[in-house]
């Protein structure tokens, strides 16, 4: 099975400060997502990482505050803006392989806190 | 736009025994996908199992069953005999077919904890 590396794992940040997470995938996939889980809480879908192109965002998301890229097939980052303590959640990556366009795939989550 | 539902926030079960986690969705689409996921404190989301809208027979992987009734678009995970290692939270989602790959909506979440 694919191996999916979501780095950091966890970070302790600034107010005020940015913070990239990068997911990266050891074999091509068909689409990319982040998601965000805030603290006790459920997954939102804040953008699909799109190759080579601008990300499409969920309503409530926007590219100024989550600037996302997508180089290649295998790799996408997402950059948290001006942190506030409000940002503080779980980010993750998510995968959907062209062997299965049914079935999503995670990395271990970005644990954020912002101070 | 979707909606799932999971009413029970928190469930408990005594090791070996079996217990029944609830999902309720609401949806237009006739095509489309259902899942479960667990989320260890670990934080790793790993599918548990998956069902077809378009199927009728219930899926089963090893101790993890689900009741699908998609007249009444209920989806409920059943586990059987109980382990230590199930304690986590479990999350139900749908994903719409056509080009909805793997954009998922999640329901709140269950907590559930196995008891020795």
């Amino acid at each position: 099975s694919a191996v999916i590396s979501q780095k950091p794992s966890r970070d302790i940040c600034q107010r005020g400060t940015s913070l990239t997470i990068q997911c990266q995938v050891d074999s091509q996939v068909t689409m990319m997502f982040w998601y965000r889980q805030q603290p006790g809480q459920s997954l939102t879908l804040i953008a699909t990482a799109n190759q080579g192109s601008e990300a499409t965002y969920e309503s409530g998301f926007v590219i100024d505050k989550f600037p996302i890229s997508r180089p290649n097939l295998t790799f996408s980052t997402l950059t948290v803006s001006n942190m506030s303590p409000e940002d503080s959640s779980i980010y993750l990556c998510s995968v959907v392989f062209r062997r299965s366009n049914t079935e999503a795939f995670f990395g271990q989550g970005t644990r954020l806190t912002v101070v | 736009a979707q909606t799932v539902t999971q009413s029970q926030p928190e469930m408990s079960v005594q090791e070996a025994e079996t217990v029944t986690l609830s999902c309720t969705y609401d949806t237009s689409e006739n095509n489309y996908y259902l899942f479960w996921y667990k989320q260890p404190p670990s934080r790793q989301m790993i599918l548990v199992i998956r069902q077809e809208a378009y199927k009728q027979q219930n899926a089963t992987e090893n101790r993890f069953s689900v009741n699908f009734q998609k007249a009444a678009k209920s989806f409920s995970l059943k586990i059987s005999d109980s382990q230590l290692g199930d304690t986590a939270m479990y999350f139900c989602a749908f994903l719409a077919g056509g080009t909805s790959y793997g954009k998922l909506t999640f329901g709140q979440g269950t907590i559930l904890t196995v008891h020795p």
